[in-house]
């Protein structure tokens, strides 16, 4: 299974941009990047996910680069509802599982 | 209901008991996954279920853990004779089948093993 890296930890303002990056230089070609997020004391909550292109919808924006080797979400106007721990995950090739990483926990600072 | 739903939200149990934790997947999830989260840890896979296929049981810790999903709707995850280091959130999700779609997570059960 591809292994990504996260920071540990980041803060962003309130209203600004937050942009989380994750490593994942191992990936295979057939392999999707997915975000998700866990609100504290939450179940995980699916965000985006994507193969090649650059993806948007409604909660946030996925950027990957060309090599594939990494990528970043990016929510547009953080807000203190979006404090929570992120992770990248890149899904086992051929499987199905999501291996969860240790994530990035996002402060949204007032 | 609408999401996946798991219960009891919180379990105290003593040690060597048995435990039942039971998920309600969204209607028409095909797919189904068991994970348990340790204080402060990240998620860790424990089981999963896909239509009538056999189950993936790789990341089951012991045989003390089984899970049985009847009907391809609910699911049933056991800890037989519990140890304080079962104590965890066990989290189940569904999805609408194995290929590239999303998967829903309950809000999980609080394990406590006194």
């Amino acid at each position: 299974d591809a292994k990504t890296t996260q920071p540990t930890s980041m803060d962003c303002a309130e209203g600004r941009a937050a942009n989380l990056p994750c490593n994942h230089s191992t990936i295979s070609g057939n392999e999707y990047v997915y975000w998700y997020r866990q609100i504290h004391s939450q179940g995980p909550q699916y965000i985006i996910h994507g193969l090649k292109n650059n993806e948007t919808n409604e909660m946030a924006s996925l950027i990957i680069t060309e090599d594939r080797k990494s990528s970043t979400l990016i929510l547009p106007h953080a807000t203190l509802r979006d404090t929570a721990v992120y992770y990248c995950i890149v899904r086992a090739s051929g499987t199905y599982k999501y291996i969860f990483g240790t994530g990035t926990r996002l402060k949204v600072l007032a | 209901g609408a999401g996946v739903s798991q219960s009891p939200s919180n379990k105290v149990t003593e040690k060597g008991k048995d435990v039942e934790l039971r998920c309600d997947p969204i209607s028409g999830h095909t797919a189904l996954y068991w994970y348990r989260q340790s204080l402060g840890q990240g998620l860790e896979f424990l089981i999963y279920f896909q239509g009538n296929s056999a189950p993936d049981k790789s990341g089951l810790p012991s045989d003390r853990f089984s899970a049985e999903r009847t009907g391809g709707s609910v699911s049933t995850l056991t800890i037989q004779r519990t140890q304080q280091e079962d104590s965890a959130v066990y989290l189940c999700a569904s999805s609408l089948d194995r290929q590239n779609t999303e998967a829903f997570f309950g809000q999980g059960t609080r394990l406590t093993v006194v």
